[in-house]
């Protein structure tokens, strides 16, 4: 088996501040995720990674990026806190080709004062 | 563009009954489908997935799904849930011409009571 390990779990910041969340994974899997989770709202796809030094947008990327370092490692960034912002942060991987089943870490939660 | 509705947003029944959470998709082509749950702090975990053959498929812990291309559905059940049942359960779908962008629905609450 494998996990998915994202830092920190909380994370506080101010408004106009960047923030960066972090993602690793030791499933050896090609492509991760990063989707936004908002009371309510579900979850709504921020950037994926299909591969190393691969990056493609998602529904909600405006504001945010990302970037894959290397294969087990995920990161992404808020270019500029929105104040009263609240929501979940939730890193996926997933093997190359076999996108209909994701394992997800417990995800990062955001506050913005 | 593909989309995913959950009808419900909160279902409450009783330990020992059975129960169906609903999902609608739209999409023109051929589809990967997909239930994940979630408890409470905790990120989601799969359940079960459709893609292709017989339309009953069963997944872990007495969960099982029914695809109905007519319907455009993918409504899971369990017949006889338990108290541990109490989570929030999405359904998802991806295109297969780019299987990774996976959209979620919004999610159903399953409230299991004594």
């Amino acid at each position: 088996g494998g996990i998915i390990t994202q830092t920190p779990k909380f994370l506080i910041g101010q408004e106009g501040q960047k923030l960066t969340l972090k993602c690793q994974q030791n499933f050896n899997h090609d492509t991760m995720y990063w989707y936004r989770q908002d009371s309510g709202k579900g979850l709504r796809l921020i950037y994926y990674s299909i591969t190393e030094n691969d990056l493609q947008k998602g529904d909600l990327s405006e504001g945010y990026d990302a970037s894959r370092e290397k294969k087990s490692s995920f990161s992404l960034t808020v270019t500029s806190a929105q104040k009263n912002e609240m929501a979940v942060f939730l890193c996926a991987s997933s093997i190359a080709g076999s996108a209909e089943t994701l394992y997800f870490g417990s995800g990062t939660r955001l506050t913005v004062l | 563009t593909q989309t995913v509705s959950q009808s419900d947003a909160h279902v409450t029944v009783f330990e020992g009954d059975s129960v169906e959470l609903r999902c609608n998709y739209s999409y023109g082509g051929s589809i990967y489908l997909s239930w994940y749950i979630q408890h409470h702090g905790h990120g989601l975990q799969f359940l079960l997935k459709y893609y292709s053959g017989n339309p009953v498929v069963q997944g872990v812990n007495g969960f099982e799904a029914e695809f109905s291309k007519s319907d455009s559905s993918f409504h899971l059940r369990k017949a006889s849930v338990h108290w541990s049942d109490s989570a929030v359960y999405f359904c998802a779908v991806s295109p297969d011409t780019n299987a990774y962008k996976v959209i979620f629905g919004k999610g159903t609450h399953l409230h299991v009571l004594p």
